[in-house]
């Protein structure tokens, strides 16, 4: 059974903070890892396919880095707004998964205005 | 593009019944994937349909069971309701060349209630 983790279960900022989370994932038979942000009552948005070691992508204020040797992810949001008041959902694809994704449990995100 | 869209919004159930949720994929996608979010949890994964038939399967018990149409839009069905079979059930879908960077798209879900 995969193990992902993502911590904390949730986070409260104020607005303007710079915040992160993290996702850890098995490090052996990494094949991607997606991102996530999912806002009450709408569907859940794709920020990020992760594929390489040492990747970072970049969206707007929201980046994200991956080390596939130690099996984690991490994500930053530059600045946050009210807006980005959101669960925000990792999901891992090993090896020979076709597709089938992952989930952590999520981190659930605040931003106070 | 309307996206990937999923009927009905909302159902409630009683245990021992039967239920059909469907899902229209994106536009030019023809792979569709289920997943059931119940409460606290990340979306764990039912099955994957491509070409009309189950490509992967999930730890779901056969009470679940799936269909995917000429058109690509697919179906669960869940039989024998559980109260555990409460949740929230989503759909994604994505092109369908099985490989695992593709963005799965996905749709808002249906909230199922059984009582």
């Amino acid at each position: 059974i995969l193990n992902v983790e993502q911590s904390p279960q949730s986070l409260h900022v104020q607005e303007g903070d710079s915040t992160n989370f993290t996702c850890s994932f098995p490090s052996s038979n990494f094949y991607a890892l997606h991102w996530y942000r999912w806002e009450t009552a709408k569907s859940p948005e794709a920020l990020f396919v992760m594929t390489l070691n040492g990747d970072e992508k970049k969206k707007g204020r929201i980046s994200a880095t991956l080390n596939t040797k130690e099996g984690y992810s991490y994500l930053y949001i530059k600045g946050s707004q009210p807006e980005d008041s959101a669960t925000y959902l990792c999901a891992f694809i090993g090896g020979t998964s076709y597709g089938k994704l992952t989930f952590g449990q999520g981190t659930i995100l605040t931003v106070h205005p | 593009d309307a996206g990937v869209t999923q009927s009905p919004t909302h159902l409630i159930k009683t245990r021992g019944q039967q239920v059909t949720l469907r899902c229209s994929p994106k536009s030019g996608h023809d792979t569709v994937s289920w997943y059931q979010q119940a409460l606290g949890q990340g979306p764990q994964f039912i099955f994957q349909y491509y070409e009309e038939e189950e490509r992967q399967r999930g730890n779901f018990p056969d009470r679940f069971s799936g269909h995917q149409f000429p058109n690509y839009s697919s179906e669960l069905n869940v039989n024998a309701l559980l109260l555990g079979d409460s949740a929230l059930y989503l759909c994604a879908s994505s092109l369908g060349t099985a490989l695992s960077t593709d963005t799965q798209y996905f749709g808002p879900g249906t909230r199922l209630t059984v009582l």
